[in-house]
């Protein structure tokens, strides 16, 4: 069975561009959540997607965006980028959303970003 | 809102021997879910063990097991005969089983160096 699988693994990005990461989930994963890892703020949690609409947000500018698509599979954008922005974005599916145990988070590998 | 914290920002441990990663958390919440993840230098995050609340009992999964005290909000989790693979970044974890959604709120982590 396929893990969380991100595009790409590795990304450079000048100040003032934006980019578009993906994500794809387990087979039958509907939900989607996103994490941004940085060395000063440590992870933080993003958005989640939940049957292509977004069902919980973090405490990020409106330059940080996503979607979800009927396959399930995700993609974020941020626009404007900053130097801040640069780090590691982090991709978790679960089964389900819902208040059991059993809606485990699997990780993907992440997408390295630098913005110069 | 939730807090996790992780005060160790580094322990070493001698192979074969035990060591113990402290976290602690802060809510109002009295349902919830407490996981540890161990993030290795490929960057993904993979589930060591996870807690629920409600149970009493502390997990355990072969040589990794945790001492959950609820009253003092406190989870941390033991190593025993450490391996050279087990060196990694560890993150505890925290996600409401009030709060519909897979939302985790991570510690800092703390680095796991394991000496031979």
């Amino acid at each position: 069975k396929a893990g969380v699988t991100q595009t790409p693994r590795y990304l450079i990005k000048t100040r003032g561009q934006q980019v578009t990461l993906s994500c794809s989930p387990i087979s039958g994963h509907r939900s989607v959540s996103w994490y941004q890892q940085t060395p000063g703020q440590g992870l933080q949690f993003l958005f989640e997607y939940f049957s292509e609409t977004q069902r919980n947000k973090g405490n990020f500018p409106g330059r940080f965006s996503g979607r979800q698509f009927s396959n399930s599979r995700s993609e974020m954008n941020v626009s404007t980028l900053e130097l801040g922005d640069s780090a590691l974005y982090l991709c978790a599916s679960s089964r389900d959303r819902g208040f059991s145990m059993n809606t485990e988070a699997f990780f993907g590998q992440g997408t390295r970003l630098t913005v110069v | 809102a939730q807090t996790v914290t992780q005060s160790q920002p580094e322990m070493s441990v001698q192979e074969a021997e035990t060591v113990t990663l402290s976290c602690t958390y802060d809510t109002s919440e009295s349902d919830y879910y407490l996981f540890w993840y161990k993030q290795p230098p490929s960057r993904q995050m993979i589930l060591v063990i996870r807690q629920e609340a409600y149970k009493q009992q502390n997990a355990t999964e072969n040589r990794f097991s945790v001492n959950f005290q609820k009253a003092a909000k406190s989870f941390s989790l033991k190593i025993s005969d450490s391996q050279l693979g087990d060196a990694a970044m560890y993150f505890c974890a925290y996600r409401s089983a009030e709060e519909y959604g897979n939302k985790l709120v991570f510690g800092a982590g703390t680095i796991l160096r394991v000496k031979s």
